[in-house]
């Protein structure tokens, strides 16, 4: 069975520095795809970057970075420059095929980021 | 392009009521999934929809619950005889299935339920 672990509960960061997030995951599968989320203290569940496991590069969208060790088996959020904006809490999630066709996401159990001013 | 949204964002229920969740896609996803949270953890899947079949029930739902979507658009949650165990947080997702390659699914507000 697929599993994400992320063993920061929380984490600290000043701001306008630099922070990252450790993620690492289980799978038997071959290609696969993982995810990074951000849901604020509002609860909505934000999109932030995506990686695939056949993905020659890290992705990169903005501010943020996946920093993407496949065999190692993690998949590390890193945020440049954070701003107070930022403080939420942070989910990794994997694609897990459903058999019928779709997917379904499972998700780590995230890691609350404090960005103090 | 708007969002998904969900309808209600809080509901406040007594152990026994049933309720009645709403969930509207974006306009072009033809995939539709739910997922519950409770305080403290990550989103565990409950079912998800292509069109109006419903693909895949996770065994979290269990009998009291019941999701349609029935043209294939918005989509209902409901919970019958509800308990203590069911206040959460319930999410809903879309997805496009052009986007085959990721999936990447883009989530609601949510319904906070709380039962006392």
């Amino acid at each position: 069975a697929q599993k994400i672990t992320q063993t920061q509960p929380g984490m600290f960061v000043q701001e306008k520095e630099a922070v990252t997030l450790d993620c690492t995951y289980d799978t038997s599968d071959q290609s696969y795809g993982l995810f990074w989320y951000k849901q604020p203290s509002s609860g909505e569940m934000i999109f932030l970057i995506y990686q695939g496991s056949y993905d020659e590069q890290n992705a990169t969208e903005g501010r943020y970075s996946l920093n993407f060790q496949k065999a190692r088996k993690s998949a590390n959020l890193v945020i440049s420059a954070s701003q107070l904006g930022d403080s939420a809490m942070y989910f990794c999630a994997m694609r897990d095929p459903s058999g019928t066709g779709g997917f379904k996401t499972i998700f780590g159990a995230g890691t609350r980021l404090f960005v103090k001013a | 392009d708007t969002g998904v949204s969900q309808d209600p964002r809080h509901k406040i229920t007594k152990r026994g009521q049933n309720v009645t969740f709403r969930c509207d896609p974006i306009s072009e996803h033809n995939r539709l999934y739910w997922y519950r949270q409770t305080l403290g953890q990550g989103p565990e899947f409950l079912t998800y929809f292509q069109n109006e079949a419903q693909l895949e029930k996770s065994r979290l739902l269990s009998d009291r619950f019941s999701a349609e979507r029935p043209k294939g658009s918005f989509s209902t949650l409901e919970i019958q005889r509800t308990e203590q165990g069911d206040s959460a947080m319930y999410l809903c997702a879309s997805s496009n299935v052009r986007d085959s390659l990721t999936d990447t699914q883009y989530f609601g507000p949510g319904t906070r339920l709380t039962v006392l």
